[in-house]
């Protein structure tokens, strides 16, 4: 079983609506946990990182976590067509160097 | 200036033969890594070195060698190349290890393996 798992997609959202992206993780005792956004031949950017129970807002991206269901999702509001990318879901461990990727999900917005 | 900073951006081979990538990063960070993305994305870790000291060594062949001079450097070198071989990979370095600190990546050598 992958420590980290995303639908891979491809999602697709007509502009200014809500994308929904999921991941899920394995290690329980996961402490910290990020969405990084890549375009297509691009390196990774970090987005947003989460680190307790809840909801996590930064302008029209909000980060949901729940360590009980071992999940954490992004919510983009008002998606615009330059969202358009993949988005990985990263998690590290308790007392991990180590930071694992999930496959990421490609997101389309159409204008 | 670039961050982190790797060269070559793209690498064309043939098999069994032996090449490196360059990494460095002008952040004073003390942990740099490699990635390795595949063809479907996923990203995994392959190496982690603290302040020039291995730390992660994840299941790679032996053919993958890594080499830090300073905490600044790290390079990969890999001999025999194989088709499977073939991928992006990505430097990446972070402020300490194991911390909530974001990646900060290079942009990437795509490998190719003929």
């Amino acid at each position: 079983q992958k420590e980290v798992e995303q639908n891979s997609g491809p999602l697709s959202v007509p502009e200014g609506a809500i994308a929904s992206l999921n991941c899920t993780y394995s290690d329980r005792g996961s402490q910290s946990f990020f969405w990084y956004r890549q375009y297509s031949g691009k390196s990774p950017e970090l987005i947003m990182s989460i680190y307790s129970n809840g909801d996590k807002e930064d302008g029209r991206f909000t980060a949901q976590l729940n360590k009980a269901s071992q999940y954490v999702s992004l919510l983009i509001r008002d998606s615009q067509p330059s969202d358009s990318a993949t988005y990985l879901c990263a998690v590290r461990g308790a007392g991990a160097n180590n930071l694992f990727f999930g496959t990421g999900t490609r997101l389309t917005v159409i204008p | 200036d670039t961050a982190v900073s790797q060269t070559p951006k793209y690498l064309v081979t043939q098999m069994g033969n032996d090449k490196s990538i360059k990494c460095e990063q002008n952040l004073g960070h003390d942990t740099m890594y490699w990635y390795k993305q595949d063809s479907k994305k996923f990203l995994k870790i392959m190496f982690s070195y603290n302040n020039k000291e291995l730390i992660i060594n994840e299941t790679v062949p032996n053919r993958f060698s890594p080499k830090s001079p300073d905490k600044a450097h790290l390079n990969l070198h890999i001999n025999s190349l194989e088709l499977g071989d073939s991928a992006v990979y990505f430097c990446a370095s972070s402020p300490r290890r194991g911390g909530s600190e974001k990646l900060f990546f290079g942009s990437g050598t795509q490998l190719s393996v003929l």
